[in-house]
């Protein structure tokens, strides 16, 4: 079946540090892959998206490519902040008429000053 | 522009009482998906709204129910709690179905407790 794994946390960084969360998925066909984020208190945001193979998603600094070789979306920063730190997921969606979104297990992030 | 609006914030309940959750989905959209996510998890797909007619259902017993208004609001039914059923559950919406995933929103969600 389709599924998503995220690298555990929480990771926990220097304000100012290299970001990396790692997400790989297994899913037939061509999916859909996005990142949202969680902050405390708050819904879902989609933080960026990629619906095929080699194109990077990237908003607010965040980055990731779509990797079918290794099946992978890895979310990167290169200096995070403070108010990055939230929970991040990485998520799947399979065809063109579908509102079903599966997730990874979301992977907490705490930036210190 | 109002974005996706959830009631109540936060519902406890006891086991085997049912419950009723509410969705306002964001102005101009009209497909609502709900999400169950267990603490420390990622959400889980529950079902989803079009037209008034369930299109999609994940992974969920039949305790689990919904409706969709001519408004585009939506509610989900709960029977029968389960201590397992506590979680934050979340609403989702977008325009149309087709490529429906691609632009969801998500609502704040509503904090169940089940004692």
């Amino acid at each position: 079946g389709n599924s998503v794994t995220q690298m555990e946390g929480p990771v926990t960084l220097s304000e100012e540090a290299f970001l990396t969360i790692n997400c790989t998925y297994t899913a037939t066909g061509y999916p859909s892959l996005f990142w949202y984020v969680q902050y405390p208190g708050e819904g879902l945001q989609l933080l960026l998206k990629a619906t095929k193979a080699d194109d990077k998603g990237s908003n607010k600094g965040f980055e990731a490519t779509y990797r079918k070789e290794t099946t992978s979306f890895h979310l990167e920063k290169g200096s995070v902040q403070v108010s990055d730190s939230a929970v991040y997921f990485c998520a799947l969606s399979r065809g063109s008429n579908t509102g079903k979104l599966i997730f990874g297990q979301g992977t907490t992030l705490q930036v210190k000053p | 522009d109002a974005g996706v609006t959830q009631s109540p914030t936060h519902l406890i309940k006891t086991r085997g009482q049912q419950v009723t959750l509410r969705c306002s989905p964001k102005s101009g959209h009209d497909t609502v998906s709900w999400y169950q996510q267990a603490l420390g998890q990622g959400p889980q797909f529950i079902f989803q709204y079009y037209e008034e007619e369930e299109r999609q259902r994940g992974n969920f017993p039949d305790r689990f129910s919904g409706h969709q208004f001519p408004n585009y609001s939506s509610e989900l039914n709960v029977n029968a709690l389960l201590l397992g059923d506590s979680a934050l559950y979340l609403c989702a919406s977008s325009l149309g179905l087709a490529g429906g995933a691609h632009e969801q929103y998500f609502g704040p969600g509503t904090r169940l407790t089940v004692t």
